[in-house]
């Protein structure tokens, strides 16, 4: 069955470094999205990507973060300089098309920001 | 802003007992439901979902239903097993829209 599939699943990093987080989401499909899940607390949206663009983001994508499609399968994102309460769970996950609803998503890299 | 709301944050029941986990939704533009089951170190994976359209939708043991007047809707498991346990998120969004507003999640417990 295909599936999305994050890398790496755990990151360590020293606050104010950049990270770079990865996905590659299932390859027939055609939107994009980053979610973010702080321990212990709800799933929330980052960002949503389509057609090579940002479709829509939230207030917690701030100038911080970025995302990218840089070779048709990977799908990043990076977040520049690092805060502690960067620290979360990522989750990628990717739709064939809007009408089509349903949203896979991968396992999730733990970042932890110390 | 579209916020869901989500109740209860945790519930315990006996194995073969009934769960019932609701949600309530902010935006009335909201047409499309999905519930999702978060295994400890895994991802959300979708368990059910439902269509404005639609005021009730059940696949074996789950069952979801929705009240488009109150903007609620609600997951029932029926004869739960331990391996139901789990964290359920419910979620709403827009059919076309980009974005999916996720619950506080419920934590179920199944006890043997």
């Amino acid at each position: 069955e295909p599936e999305v599939t994050q890398t790496p699943s755990h990151q360590v990093t020293q606050m104010g470094q950049e990270v770079i987080l990865r996905c590659v989401p299932i390859s027939n499909h055609l939107y994009f999205y980053w979610y973010r899940q702080i321990l212990g607390q709800k799933v929330e949206f980052l960002v949503s990507f389509y057609n090579n663009e940002i479709s829509e983001k939230s207030e917690i994508f701030d100038d911080q973060f970025s995302v990218e499609r840089p070779d048709g399968s990977n799908f990043t994102l990076k977040i520049r300089s690092t805060k502690l309460e960067d620290s979360a769970m990522y989750f990628c996950a990717s739709r064939t098309v809007q009408g089509n609803t349903e949203a896979f998503f991968g396992q999730g890299t733990r970042l932890t920001v110390v | 802003g579209e916020n869901v709301e989500q109740h209860p944050s945790t519930l315990s029941v006996q194995e073969g007992d009934s769960a019932v986990i609701k949600c309530t939704y902010s935006d009335s533009a909201s047409n499309y439901f999905p519930w999702y089951k978060q295994e400890l170190g895994k991802g959300p994976q979708l368990i059910i979902d439902i269509r404005s359209n639609v005021g009730e939708k059940k696949d074996q043991r789950i069952a979801v239903t929705l009240n488009k007047t109150a903007k609620h809707f609600s997951l029932h498991i029926t004869e739960t097993q331990p391996e139901d346990s789990a964290v359920y998120f419910c979620a709403a969004s827009i059919i076309g829209g980009f974005k999916t507003i996720f619950g506080a999640g419920t934590r179920l417990f199944v006890k043997a």
